[in-house]
């Protein structure tokens, strides 16, 4: 099956910096990759997501890539702000299940 | 819209005892899904519901099983409960699986704590 790793596990930058989180996948099959934040309390919100027809994405500070032929992708926050601060998640889902894989998290500290 | 809900919002059980979690999906949607999320930890799939019908299920013992009723909303079970049982229960909603991209939309989660 699916395997998905993210690195790093907990990252804290200034506000106003850029914060990146990476992720690795094994199936080169799957293809739909969607980013998940986190916050205290709370369940997982959708925040951007990727199909791997398309190599980047961009919502406003958000974006996202795709390398296919590396099999990873990697979320970029630009300007980051305190309310940025969460725990983040990929995950990858292939094209013949409905079983999403999930990283296994990157807590984001913004420092005001 | 109304999002996924999930009752109860918390829960306390002790070892070797039942519990029963639920789960409405949002209007429309027809997959349910549950994941496990411990402490500090990733989310591990449980079980995928669609159409009345288990169609996955993730590497967790037979103690836990649930079902999903003919609106959609959907049980999880999970007998003789252990410690490491302790963990937030999410559960999640998407469109019919025969879609080719499906967004998953999470619920606020049931904490569950085994003593």
């Amino acid at each position: 099956g699916e395997n998905v790793e993210q690195h790093p596990s907990t990252l804290s930058v200034q506000e106003g910096d850029s914060a990146v989180i990476k992720c690795t996948y094994s199936d080169s099959a799957s293809n739909y990759f969607p980013w998940y934040k986190q916050e205290l309390g709370k369940g997982p919100q959708l925040i951007i997501d990727i199909r791997s027809n398309v190599g980047e994405k961009k919502d406003q500070r958000i974006a996202v890539t795709l390398n296919k032929t590396a099999k990873h992708f990697s979320l970029h926050i630009t300007e980051t702000q305190p309310e940025d601060s969460a725990v983040y998640f990929c995950a990858a889902k292939g094209p013949n299940f409905n079983k999403f894989y999930f990283g296994s998290g990157t807590k984001l500290n913004v420092k005001p | 819209e109304a999002g996924v809900t999930q009752s109860p919002t918390h829960l306390i059980k002790t070892r070797g005892q039942q519990v029963t979690l639920r789960c409405s999906p949002i209007s429309g949607h027809t997959s349910v899904y549950w994941y496990q999320q411990a402490l500090g930890l990733g989310l591990q799939f449980l079980l995928w519901y669609d159409e009345g019908e288990e169609r996955n299920r993730g590497n967790f013992p037979p103690r836990f099983s649930g079902r999903q009723f003919p609106n959609y909303s959907s049980e999880l079970n999970v007998n003789a409960l252990e410690l490491e049982d302790s963990a937030l229960y999410l559960c999640a909603s998407s469109l019919a699986p025969l879609a080719v991209y499906n967004e998953q939309f999470f619920g606020p989660g049931t904490r569950l704590t085994v003593l």
